[in-house]
Formats: structure tokens, C-alpha cells, sequence
């Protein structure tokens, strides 16, 4: 069935550093793609999400490029900030429309 | 997007009983997901709530367990029956309008 792989977390980064966190998937045809972001204590916001291949989703300085020959969707932002700390999911929507997916969540925490 | 109400935002239980989580939408969306949060893991889904319909279980969850109600398409409840420390969990709801999905800011349930 679909599935979400994500790296292990948790990541530990400096303020201002280079950020990666790899996500791939394994689906049928070419699902919806989405990163979400859950502050501490808080519940899930949609980070950016793409819907086909090459496309790229961006939001408040984070990236993720949808590319199916890979079949992944990894998250970048090239400078952290401490704001930036919490768990980061990736997740795809199949063709049937039906729920989302997650991977497993990503920690993320920056010091200053 | 549209915004999804989710209350209450946390409860601690005794075990045995029962607890029923309620989400509001502020626009009409097709189907509406609710998802369980055990600490430190990713989301898993419970169910698919459509109108007028009954909800559909994933494997592992059962209707007598966790009772769905989708009275309108802006609405619906989840019960955590016959309570046990086991549940303790963040419950969140989901909904799907178009161009993405949007969550609750879920439920945190303690059961002691």
C-alpha cells in the first residue's frame, strides 16, 4: 500500500544553518504531496504541499520540489531559525481523494 | 482554507468512561477524518466520517470503540469509549475542501 518514509529525526541545528529533511514515498500514480508543521503543544499546519510532478511548494522560506523519478518530496530551508523548531511530517494524498498518509514526523530543534 | 474548531482542546478521564470530541467547520467539506496522536508517534487514522452515511474504520479501530456522528457537513463528533489508559492520546479531526486539508488543533486525552 502507500507509505511515507522519513528521515530520523531528531535534528539538531545552529541558528541560521542549511536544512534537509528527506522524504519519499512509495504510491500508485502520482499522489498529492504535503508537509506539515506541528509547534509544541499545538496541532498540525499545512507547510506547503505540491500536486504534480516538478512542482514546487514554498512557504515562509521553507521548500520542497515533487520529484517522481525519485519518488520523493524532501524539505529544505537554507537558513533555520529557533521559530522553526517543531515536527515536521511529510504526507501524500492518493488518486482516490481519501486521507492522508504521514510519515513519521521529523524533530527539528535550533539553538541561537 | 477553511478553519476547523476542535474541542476540548485537552481532558483527563477516569478509566471506563467515556469522552466525545466535537469538530466544527466553518465551510461545508465533503469528508471529514479523525486521526489519533499516541505520544511521540505520527498520526494514524480512525475513520472516515461522510454525511448521511456510516463512518468508515480503518484496521484496528472499531465502531463500538470509537463511535462517529456526521450529522451535517460541517460537523462531527468521535467517542472514546469504555476509556483506558491506552487511549490517552491527541485526537484530531480533518477536513477536506478543496486544495488541501485542514486540521483541528486536536484533542489531548489523558485517561488515568
Amino acid at each position: 500500500g502507500d507509505s511515507v518514509t522519513q528521515m530520523e529525526g531528531p535534528v539538531t541545528l545552529s541558528e541560521e544553518a542549511c536544512l534537509t529533511i528527506n522524504c519519499t514515498y512509495t504510491a500508485t500514480g502520482y499522489p498529492s504531496l504535503f508537509w506539515y508543521v506541528q509547534y509544541p503543544g499545538e496541532g498540525l499546519q499545512l507547510l506547503l504541499k505540491a500536486t504534480k510532478a516538478d512542482d514546487k511548494g514554498s512557504n515562509k522560506g521553507f521548500e520542497a520540489t515533487y520529484r517522481k523519478e525519485t519518488t520523493s518530496f524532501h524539505l529544505e530551508k537554507g537558513s533555520v531559525q529557533v521559530s522553526d523548531s517543531a515536527v515536521y511530517f511529510c504526507a501524500l494524498m492518493n488518486q482516490a481523494g481519501t486521507a492522508l498518509i504521514f510519515g513519521k514526523g521529523t524533530t527539528l530543534s535550533v539553538s541561537s | 482554507s477553511a478553519v476547523i474548531s476542535q474541542k476540548p482542546s485537552r481532558d483527563i478521564c477516569q478509566r471506563g468512561t467515556s469522552l466525545t470530541i466535537q469538530c466544527q467547520v466553518d465551510s461545508q467539506v465533503t469528508m471529514m477524518f479523525w486521526y489519533r496522536q499516541q505520544p511521540g508517534q505520527s498520526l494514524t487514522l480512525i475513520a472516515t466520517a461522510n454525511q448521511g452515511s456510516e463512518a468508515t474504520y480503518e484496521s484496528g479501530f472499531v465502531i463500538d470503540k470509537f463511535p462517529i456522528s456526521r450529522p451535517n457537513l460541517t460537523f462531527s463528533t468521535l467517542t472514546v469509549s469504555n476509556q483506558s489508559p491506552e487511549d490517552s492520546s491527541i485526537y484530531l479531526c480533518s477536513g477536506s475542501p478543496l486544495g488541501g486539508y485542514t486540521f483541528g488543533s486536536g484533542t489531548r486525552l489523558t485517561v488515568v
